[in-house]
């Protein structure tokens, strides 16, 4: 079955280093990939996107890679401050059509700051 | 700002006593969802609503409902809570079926005693 899914369930990093979150999914019909940032007791926030006529798209601080050859995403995070600190999510949508428009979630991994 | 907001961001309920839970949204956004969380897991869809079509997921329990009166609000009915229902509950909105300006509310947290 399809699946989307996150390689570690937690990753601990430095104060100021960078940080890089892989995910990979397995639909190779997926065309839109998005990374959440969930902090404790809150809803997922939008981090960044990509589509997959692209492979590389940068926000502030944040880069994600998509490799369609090996579907796999990743989620790098320049300078890795203490508010980073939550659990990440990816999930991506297939090529639905119609009415049907959903993202499949993989398992969160949690991002740990050390001062 | 245009925002989706849900109310109440906690609810206690009794076993078998129905609750429903709400959500709204101000992106004039024609798709709306309820996902499921569960502690430290993903979010799993529930359902969603196209415009007034509504879309099950084959999982989801016949105890759980939704409602859709118009484009701003968005219901989520549990006919009778069980101790496995217990959970955050997600709504979340996007623009049409490309999945553009998908956006989650903060949840509400249901806690079933």
């Amino acid at each position: 079955g399809e699946s989307v899914g996150l390689h570690l369930p937690t990753l601990s990093v430095q104060e100021g280093d960078n940080s890089i979150i892989n995910c990979a999914y397995s639909n190779s019909a997926s065309d839109y990939f998005i990374w959440y940032k969930q902090e404790s007791g809150k809803g997922p926030q939008f981090i960044i996107d990509i589509r997959s006529n692209m492979d590389k798209r940068q926000g502030q601080r944040v880069t994600v890679l998509l490799n369609k050859t090996v579907k796999h995403l990743s989620l790098q995070i320049a300078a890795t401050q203490p508010g980073d600190s939550a659990v990440y999510f990816c999930a991506e949508k297939g090529q639905y059509t119609g009415a049907n428009s959903k993202l499949t979630f993989g398992k969160g991994i949690t991002l740990s700051v050390r001062p | 700002d245009a925002m989706v907001i849900q109310n109440p961001r906690y609810q206690v309920t009794q076993f078998g006593k129905p609750v429903t839970l709400s959500c709204s949204q101000t992106l004039n956004h024609n798709v709306m969802y309820w996902y499921q969380q569960k502690s430290s897991q993903a979010p799993k869809l529930l359902f969603h609503y196209y415009d007034k079509d509504f879309n099950n997921e084959a999982d989801t329990p016949d105890n759980f409902q939704s409602r859709r009166p118009n484009t701003s609000f968005c219901f989520l009915d549990i006919r009778s809570p069980g101790l496995g229902d217990a959970a955050m509950y997600l709504c979340a909105t996007s623009r049409g079926t490309a999945g553009y300006g998908y956006t989650f509310g903060s949840g509400t947290r249901l806690t079933v005693v």
